[in-house]
């Protein structure tokens, strides 16, 4: 079945360390998406990003859709950039979204 | 613009009850999303609708939950005869860029 790799699990940062998160699709898709979720929150889109790079402030997503994969460089952490950062893929003629387990981050102060 | 409201925020049920959550979409957007979110099992698509119409429903439990969108303006998702495993937050999500709704905290006792 379709299935979403998203590493690591969880990361802990001090503030100002830069991190690297990753998503590995198991299956061609259509595009994907990176989401952000605060503890006890809901899911707010950080990019729609079906192939390329694109950047909003600190935060830059790097999808290169022939090698299935794609990644979020979050730059000069901060306290509040903790939470947890899923991606998902969207496939088929239905465009049905897979979403992956998640990235726990950290950044203490 | 109020975003996807999703009511109620919290429902407890008995084991057997029935629950019915609602979802009301973003005006002037045609897809409506549903998922499931626990520790456990994460971010699970259940089924969603464009147009009303339904699209896919492959995520959903063959037994006891049913969807509906019988208008522009709300969704419901439907669990009858309710059991502890049931118990999740239950997300919408708006437009096939999926905007998220704050979700419903079901807990089946």
């Amino acid at each position: 079945g379709q299935q979403v790799q998203q590493s690591p699990a969880s990361l802990v940062l001090q503030e100002g360390e830069n991190a690297e998160l990753q998503c590995n699709f198991s299956t061609s898709l259509n595009s994907m998406q990176w989401f952000y979720q605060r503890p006890g929150g809901s899911l707010v889109s950080l990019f729609y990003n079906p192939s390329g790079t694109k950047q909003s402030g600190r935060l830059t997503s790097t999808t290169v859709i022939k090698e299935r994969r794609s990644s979020l460089h979050i730059s000069s952490s901060q306290t509040t950039d903790s939470g947890t950062y899923l991606c998902a893929m969207f496939s088929g003629g239905n465009y049905k979204p897979t979403f992956g387990k998640g990235t726990s981050l950290v950044v203490h102060p | 613009n109020a975003g996807v409201i999703q009511t109620p925020r919290h429902k407890v049920t008995g084991k057997g009850q029935e629950a019915t959550l609602w979802c009301e979409p973003i005006s002037g957007h045609s897809a409506v999303f549903w998922y499931r979110q626990t520790i456990v099992q994460g971010l699970e698509f259940l089924t969603y609708f464009r147009n009303q119409a339904p699209i896919d429903d492959s995520g959903m439990p063959k037994e006891r939950f049913s969807a509906q969108m019988p208008n522009q303006s709300h969704s419901t998702l439907k669990i009858q005869s309710t059991q502890p495993q049931d118990s999740a937050v239950y997300l919408c999500a708006s437009s096939l860029q999926q905007y998220f709704g704050p979700g419903t905290r079901l807990t089946v006792l």
